[in-house]
């Protein structure tokens, strides 16, 4: 079974700043993609950054990017300059290539950017 | 261009009673998927549906809940006999998903039921 671990049920930054939200998993599989996904308040879930577990570079996009330690199983975000529009709630979550049927998502992280 | 819709957007009801949850994915995609989110929780997987194959049901909490989709489109998510611990934002989400590769899940924006 797979299982998504996010340790840090709050966090807060000041606006501008940096923050790393954490991820860990636990599978015995070797094919398999990493997402972190945003839900703000009004409820959508946006997709921020995916990565493949066969990519050993780590996925940028604008100024959030991540830090997979595959042999660690860890696959944490961090968010840089952080603006306003990003407080809302984070969650990782892993989808297994091998059966492709579903995505097992953390319980997620609310961030509070602070102004 | 329109992305994930469902309908409603907040749903209250009585305990005991049904309820339906509509679901317009994505045109095109072939993946369709309902997520239930309680407070405070993480998403828990309900129900997959890919192109005609057998709908993966292994997340249905209970024989209450069953899920359809016709013609490979619209989706229905049919609570039965409600209670109140079912209480919680349904998500519905669509894939384009083709053959073994992974394509991104879009999300609707959820629907909010409540059971008094």
């Amino acid at each position: 079974a797979q299982t998504v671990t996010q340790s840090q049920p709050e966090m807060s930054v000041q606006e501008a700043e940096t923050v790393t939200l954490s991820c860990t998993y636990d599978t015995s599989e070797n094919n398999y993609y990493l997402f972190w996904y945003k839900q703000p308040p009004s409820r959508q879930m946006i997709l921020v950054i995916r990565q493949e577990a066969y990519k050993q570079q780590n996925a940028t996009e604008n100024r959030f990017s991540v830090n997979f330690q595959k042999a660690a199983k860890s696959f944490s975000l961090k968010i840089s300059d952080s603006q306003l529009g990003d407080t809302a709630m984070y969650f990782c979550a892993f989808m297994n290539l091998n059966t492709g049927n579903q995505f097992y998502f953390g319980t997620g992280t609310s961030l509070t950017v602070i102004p | 261009g329109a992305g994930v819709s469902q309908s409603p957007s907040n749903k209250v009801t009585e305990k005991g009673k049904d309820v339906e949850l509509r679901c317009d994915p994505i045109s095109g995609h072939t993946a369709l998927y309902w997520y239930r989110q309680s407070l405070g929780q993480g998403l828990e997987f309900l129900i997959y549906f890919q192109g005609n194959s057998a709908p993966d049901k292994s997340g249905l909490p209970s024989d209450r809940f069953s899920a359809e989709r016709t013609g490979g489109s619209v989706s229905t998510l049919t609570i039965q006999r409600t209670q109140q611990e079912d209480s919680a934002v349904y998500l519905c989400a669509s894939s384009p998903k083709t053959g073994r590769s992974t394509d991104t899940q879009y999300f609707g924006p959820g629907t909010r039921l409540t059971v008094l």
